[in-house]
């Protein structure tokens, strides 16, 4: 989608190794949001950032953190990966927050075996 | 938790009939919106309804919202094949985030 990428697209890990995951935008958007889409859940916020290091927690945070070091990039980490968290990874921006409307990226499937 | 849920799951129809899909949610919002999805791709936002609002339009769209039943629906007019995707609303609670429902998958019959 336009001004928003998420990289990878496509990964396989191991169960116990970490994985970071990428979002990168180029609007200059102050909010980032991290989701993930899961059959019969639909999408989930796992942590939300409203600035450069101001980060909050969503409704599914354990066993994930994150970081905004600088605008446009929001980094997704499992530091010790588990097959539950085998999903689908969107990352959204916006330039209100709940005011507005939310721009997805292509997200990003990943699989722990 | 406080994501919306969508009614009915899953929703086919032939081409140019119209489509309606409902939203429910539990607390007071400020807003509301729906997003579609197709199938491997991100979410395309579609619509925003604040709480002071009953009724949007958009092309072929209308969204109603009735605060006093926490429910919204979509309507999409005349719906065409390339309507055939995954219909999501989401609602705010704390201000800074939305919570998404399960969706209702619409499937349009050429």
């Amino acid at each position: 989608d336009a001004g928003i990428t998420q990289s990878p697209r496509h990964k396989v890990t191991e169960t116990g190794t970490p994985v970071t995951l990428r979002c990168h935008q180029t609007e200059n958007h102050r909010y980032m949001y991290w989701y993930r889409q899961d059959p019969g859940h639909g999408l989930r916020l796992i942590h939300y950032s409203y600035g450069v290091k101001d980060t909050d927690k969503g409704e599914v945070s354990d066993g994930y953190s994150v970081s905004r070091s600088k605008t446009e990039d929001f980094l997704l980490t499992l530091e010790s990966a588990t097959s539950s968290q085998t999903s689908v990874y969107f990352c959204a921006i916006s330039a209100q927050g709940a005011r507005d409307g939310y721009t997805f990226g292509s997200g990003t499937r990943l699989t722990v075996v | 938790s406080q994501q919306g849920e969508e009614d009915p799951q899953a929703l086919s129809i032939q081409e140019g009939e119209n489509a309606t899909m409902n939203c429910s949610y539990k607390t007071s919002i400020n807003n509301l919106q729906w997003y579609r999805q197709n199938s491997g791709r991100g979410l395309v936002h579609l619509i925003l309804i604040r709480s002071n609002e009953r009724e949007k339009h958009s092309g072929r769209l209308r969204v109603t919202l009735d605060t006093s039943k926490k429910s919204s629906s979509l309507l999409i007019t005349a719906s065409r094949a390339a309507d055939t995707a995954s219909y999501f609303c989401a609602t705010d609670v704390l201000g800074n985030q939305f919570y998404f429902g399960t969706g209702t998958s619409l499937t349009v019959i050429p």
